[in-house]
């Protein structure tokens, strides 16, 4: 069954760097677009980019977070991967990966990980 | 970007109440829609889209309307396991959104 389980989280002080990873099991990963989204505590979700599959040279990203986030892959390790820069106290949150699936004329995040905490603090 | 305004924000109801939230689009999403249920300390799910087909595995009390600007999900006969909070997204531009959510309580 599919599994994604993200890690790379903690602590970092205000305008440090961190990088996320997200380790895929259970399909192809190759096959698939993959997305990341984030949930500052207590509130709502917050869609931050997404990644085209097989080469992944297509990105998109939301535009309070271009130039700082980027959203990368690595097919042969299975792995998603989200490079954060300029880290800021509102970028405290939980992030997901998830797989961006088109099916039945829609795409869907229909499978997500379980999350990594990063907390922006000094 | 696209607003998405879910009401109510939070309800309360028994086990066997048929129960009704709205996600309304500020601009028309045709049928673009999606809703998940998150559980406290899990990570969101998706129930359905498009905004009335079911994710494999999701049970049929789950059903989903709407088109344009306005949507619903109902659940039909509310189960313990259905408490949580629920998100409304669309499919349509990007960037994706979401609605702020609606908390459900079984009493």
């Amino acid at each position: 069954q599919v599994h994604l389980e993200e890690s790379g989280g903690g602590l970092v002080q205000p305008g440090g760097t961190l990088r996320l990873s997200c380790e895929a099991s259970g399909f192809t990963f190759s096959d698939f677009y993959m997305t990341w989204i984030r949930q500052a505590p207590g509130k709502g979700l917050e869609y931050i980019a997404y990644i085209s599959s097989s080469s992944g040279h297509d990105t998109n990203y939301a535009d309070s977070l271009k130039g700082r986030f980027t959203i990368s892959r690595d097919n042969a390790k299975n792995s998603l991967y989200l490079q954060m820069n300029s880290l800021r106290d509102e970028d405290t949150a939980v992030y997901y990966c998830a797989r961006y699936h088109y099916t039945s004329g829609y795409w869907i995040f229909d499978f997500w990980g379980q999350g990594t905490l990063v907390t922006v603090s000094s | 970007d696209i607003q998405l305004t879910q009401s109510p924000s939070f309800l309360s109801a028994s086990v066997g109440d048929r129960v009704t939230i709205t996600c309304r689009a500020s601009q028309g999403i045709n049928s673009y829609l999606a809703w998940f249920q998150q559980i406290p300390g899990e990570a969101p799910k998706l129930l359905i889209f498009g905004p009335s087909i079911l994710q494999s595995g999701v049970p049929s009390r789950f059903r989903g309307s709407g088109s344009g600007t306005e949507f619903t999900l109902t659940i039909s006969s509310l189960q313990p396991e259905d408490f949580g909070v629920y998100y409304c997204q669309q499919l349509m531009t990007y960037p994706r959104t979401f609605g702020q959510g609606t908390k459900v309580e079984i009493k």
